[in-house]
């Protein structure tokens, strides 16, 4: 069984801060990881993801996230915050075999001027 | 090219109901998902299709729910005797293949309002 914890439903930085989202995930396997955004009224979008090999990913929008064994986590971070990333951003593991999604129950980024 | 696309956007109907809410994917993606995504509950995975097959439906919240696909790429998700808790959006997926390192790529999702 997989399961997701993503650490604070909503954050707030100001624009310009360091973005830091947690996610802390567990897993019988090893496994495939993910973060999605989300915009109002929109589907997911794949920021990034951490499949194999190297443990720091780059993603989209200047994010990145750092596969953690030891820890279990999967934190996002951003150097700098810009008005546009305000949205609810989701991490998420894969079951390997059928890469059905399990996801944490999201965290709001509020970004203030 | 098309991303996924979803229909209705928004659904409005009355308890006891039954409703088809429709998945059309990317061209050429072999996998389908379903998810809902619901205030109390977050994102939640009802089932995957692989073609027109559905390997695992141990998502379905119930016998109320159904889903088919056809021909490898129309998916229709339906509720039958739509109940308050079943409010929510749905959403859809699509990727190449199912395993490995296939991003899913997701609709803009079905509002489903149960009066």
């Amino acid at each position: 069984a997989q399961s997701v914890t993503q650490l604070g439903s909503h954050v707030s930085v100001s624009e310009g801060a360091l973005v830091l989202l947690r996610c802390n995930y567990s897993s019988s396997v090893p496994p495939y990881l993910f973060w999605y955004v989300q915009y109002p009224n929109q589907g997911l979008q794949l920021l990034l993801k951490y499949t194999t090999g190297a443990t720091l990913v780059k993603g989209i929008n200047g994010f990145e996230a750092e596969f953690k064994k030891s820890e279990t986590s999967f934190h996002l971070t951003k150097p700098s915050a810009h008005m546009s990333d305000a949205a609810e951003y989701f991490c998420a593991v894969s079951d390997r075999r059928y890469s059905t999604l399990t996801f944490g129950k999201g965290t709001m980024l509020l970004v203030s001027p | 090219g098309a991303g996924v696309s979803q229909s209705p956007s928004n659904k409005v109907t009355e308890k006891g109901k039954d409703v088809e809410l429709r998945c059309d994917p990317i061209s050429g993606h072999t996998a389908l998902y379903w998810y809902r995504q619901s205030l109390g509950q977050g994102l939640e995975f009802l089932i995957y299709f692989q073609g027109n097959s559905a390997p695992d439906k141990s998502g379905l919240p119930s016998d109320r729910f159904s889903a088919e696909r056809t021909g490898g790429s129309v998916s229709t998700l339906t509720i039958q005797r739509t109940q308050q808790e079943d409010s929510a959006v749905y959403l859809c997926a699509s990727s190449l293949e199912t395993g490995n390192n296939q991003p899913q790529h997701f609709g803009d999702g079905t509002r489903l309002s149960i009066l």
